[in-house]
């Protein structure tokens, strides 16, 4: 069947320090990709999404690009803040429709000063 | 534009209670709605989606139900609570399902915990 998988957290790093999050995907069909960012206490937001292959999303100095030959759609920031502490999410859009979306299991980032 | 609220924010419950949250969506019109639970640590489990009023779509077989009474209204309910519905009640919307692919807008999120 579909589904995500992401890099175990938490994921920790000093502020300034490059990021990726890694994400792979099991999909029939060519689905869309996502990237949804949860800070504490607080519902999802849409980072950025990818709707073909070799699309690049980009948001907030955020970016990841869909990679249809390595199933992959890894999350990549050059420089993270403080303010990046978060859950972070990689999402692809279930084939069967409804816009119905399957969830990796998140990666927990924390930057320090 | 458009906003999506949830309530109540956080509750806590005794085991064998009954349940009701609410969500609405406000600046849009025919949204796709979901139900999802995030347990403690977890991921998002979809719980129920709704393509219209009184069409409910249920994900996985649990105690809990849901209703939607009105085009951007959902409604997610128990009759008696377990001590493993606890969790973080996320509601969201997409766009029509003839647009395909569209991305879901949540909204803050409902605390539930059963003591």
């Amino acid at each position: 069947g579909n589904s995500v998988t992401q890099m175990e957290g938490p994921v920790t790093l000093s502020e300034e320090a490059f990021l990726t999050i890694n994400c792979t995907y099991t999909a029939t069909g060519y689905p869309s990709l996502f990237w949804y960012v949860q800070y504490p206490g607080e519902g999802l937001q849409l980072l950025l999404k990818a709707t073909k292959a070799d699309d690049k999303g980009s948001n907030k100095g955020f970016e990841a690009t869909y990679r249809k030959e390595t199933t992959s759609f890894h999350l990549e920031k050059g420089s993270v803040q403080v303010s990046d502490s978060a859950v972070y999410f990689c999402a692809l859009s279930d084939p069967g429709g409804y816009n119905k979306l399957i969830f990796g299991a998140g990666t927990r980032l924390a930057v320090h000063p | 534009s458009q906003t999506i609220h949830q309530w109540p924010a956080t509750l806590v419950q005794p085991v064998g209670s009954p349940l009701s949250l609410e969500c609405t969506v406000e600046g849009t019109s025919n949204p796709n709605l979901y139900w999802y639970r995030q347990a403690a640590g977890r991921g998002l489990q979809l719980l129920f989606y709704s393509v219209g009023i009184g069409q409910i779509s249920s994900e996985v077989p649990q105690n809990l139900s849901a209703s939607r009474p009105q085009d951007r209204q959902f409604i997610l309910s128990s009759k008696k609570l377990l001590l493993s519905d606890s969790g973080f009640y996320l509601c969201a919307w997409s766009k029509l399902a003839g647009i395909k692919n569209n991305e879901q807008f949540f909204g803050p999120g409902t605390r539930l915990t059963v003591l």
